[in-house]
């Protein structure tokens, strides 16, 4: 199946520094989503980016079908921007709603 | 618009028995995914549902079985509880068309004593 692969594994920033988190896929896409975990638990949808560049507010994505990567950019980090980003993505073969994740990108942003 | 509802949030059962889990998704969509999370293999999807029929499978034993309603409501069911069950297990739901934004429920944490 689809292998997905997210770096770095772990990131500590400053409150109001900036960040690119990277995924990279092996295989083409048909369907990539960014979501942010918070502490709870809750898996928030952050952009719906198959391909092409999405922007709201401090955050925006990325994604360049063609050489298998989407990339997502946080600006002015905050507090509240602390948790797990995780990447999916769905294969051109999977016929469905089959999210594949990458493992994450633990991001904790320090005072 | 009502967010996806997953019942209960937390639950605790012990070896061997069985557990129900619901999902109800966003009005209008009729597609409804399951995943287990867990620390030790992070999101894995178990199965989808669309239009009462079971669409895509991962890669789990027999014991997990999930069903869909008409009105696309969707239940989980684990028989034969492993302490390895314990997991936060997530529901997404999204239109149904295929390659579709999927939009996460809140999740249900099973422990396993």
């Amino acid at each position: 199946g689809i292998q997905v692969e997210q770096s770095p594994p772990d990131l500590i920033l400053q409150e109001g520094a900036n960040s690119t988190l990277r995924c990279n896929f092996s295989d083409s896409v048909n369907n990539l989503q960014w979501f942010h975990q918070n502490p709870w638990g809750q898996l928030i949808n952050l952009f719906y980016i198959p391909s092409g560049t999405k922007q709201n507010g401090r955050l925006s994505a990325t994604t360049v079908a063609t050489e298998r990567y989407s990339l997502l950019y946080i600006s002015s980090s905050q507090t509240t921007d602390s948790g797990v980003y995780f990447c999916a993505v769905e294969g051109v073969t999977g016929g469905g709603n089959k999210l594949t994740f990458g493992t994450g990108t633990q991001l904790k942003v320090e005072l | 618009k009502a967010g996806v509802t997953q019942t209960p949030r937390y639950l605790i059962k012990t070896r061997g028995q069985q557990v129900t889990l619901s999902c109800s998704p966003i009005s209008g969509h009729r597609s409804v995914s399951w995943y287990q999370q867990t620390p030790g293999q992070g999101l894995q999807f178990l199965f989808e549902y669309f239009s009462e029929t079971q669409r895509n499978k991962g890669n789990f034993p027999g014991r997990f079985s999930g069903r869909q309603f008409s009105n696309s409501r969707s239940e989980m069911n684990v028989s034969t509880l492993e302490l390895g069950d314990s997991a936060l297990y997530l529901c997404a739901s999204s239109l149904g068309g295929g390659y579709q934004p999927q939009h996460f429920g809140d999740g249900t944490r099973l422990s396993i004593l």
